[in-house]
């Protein structure tokens, strides 16, 4: 099992809202990433867990709240968002964010619309 | 892991070899990886390569690494529809303090004619 599941698959928010995006591995890897990337464009690091600890936040906005509950769970808490955070974010995962050889394996995104 | 350059589009006929390009310039780089992205999805691993290695070969991808000149490819066989998508090369470098990350190349996208 490979996967990673992020739910929800589409989100569509209003600039006061309030909204969570969820992400969900069972291969017991220990570190996960937000990536956000914007259309024809490579994807973005956002944050980096390490064994649930946030190990990297690249600058981003406090308007994007990452949190690791558990292991297997990251989720990315959204609030007064902006129409230019309208993106595919991306959850990823990868057996250890210090090691050499490690693949890291995406999920399908979530298709976020804030209008 | 600073930068990460590829092509931005190749087209090629169907049953026909594609071969996608990628530069890279940190020497330091340990693995280099492909991820195919189809429209409105995730990006899907295909194959990766370890720095100490030339090429690397899994069913119809051939990877070649040419580390003195920093240059890597990702050769498809047979190239089907199916294949068309985003390719992205990604290098995987030393961040510091023991950790790792990921850099993205632009991504290259594929165009199969039938």
């Amino acid at each position: 099992d490979t996967e990673v599941t992020q739910t929800p698959k589409h989100l569509v928010m209003g600039m006061t809202n309030k909204k969570s995006l969820k992400c969900e591995q069972h291969m017991g890897h220990r570190a996960m990433y937000w990536y956000k990337q914007k259309a024809k464009k490579p994807p973005e690091l956002m944050f980096v867990y390490s064994y649930e600890k946030l190990s990297i936040n690249e600058s981003v906005p406090s308007r994007f709240s990452p949190e690791c509950p558990n292991s297997s769970l990251l989720n990315l808490h959204l609030h007064a968002l902006q129409p230019e955070d309208s993106a595919l974010y991306l959850c990823a995962s990868s057996q250890d964010h210090g090691q050499e050889n490690t693949e890291a394996f995406f999920g399908q995104g979530t298709r976020l619309t804030v209008v | 892991g600073e930068d990460v350059e590829q092509s931005l589009f190749l087209s090629v006929r169907e049953g026909d070899s594609s071969v996608i390009n990628c530069t890279y310039t940190d020497s330091s780089s340990t693995y280099l990886y492909w991820y195919k992205q189809e429209p409105g999805a995730g990006l899907q691993l295909l194959t990766y390569i370890f720095s100490n290695m030339d090429m690397k070969q899994d069913q119809r991808l051939t990877v070649l690494l040419n580390k003195k000149d920093k240059h890597l490819s990702l050769r498809i066989a047979d190239t089907q529809t199916g294949d068309s998508a985003i390719y992205f090369c990604a290098e995987r470098w030393n961040s510091g303090a023991g950790s790792y990350q990921l850099t993205f190349g632009k991504g290259t996208k594929l165009s199969v004619i039938p």
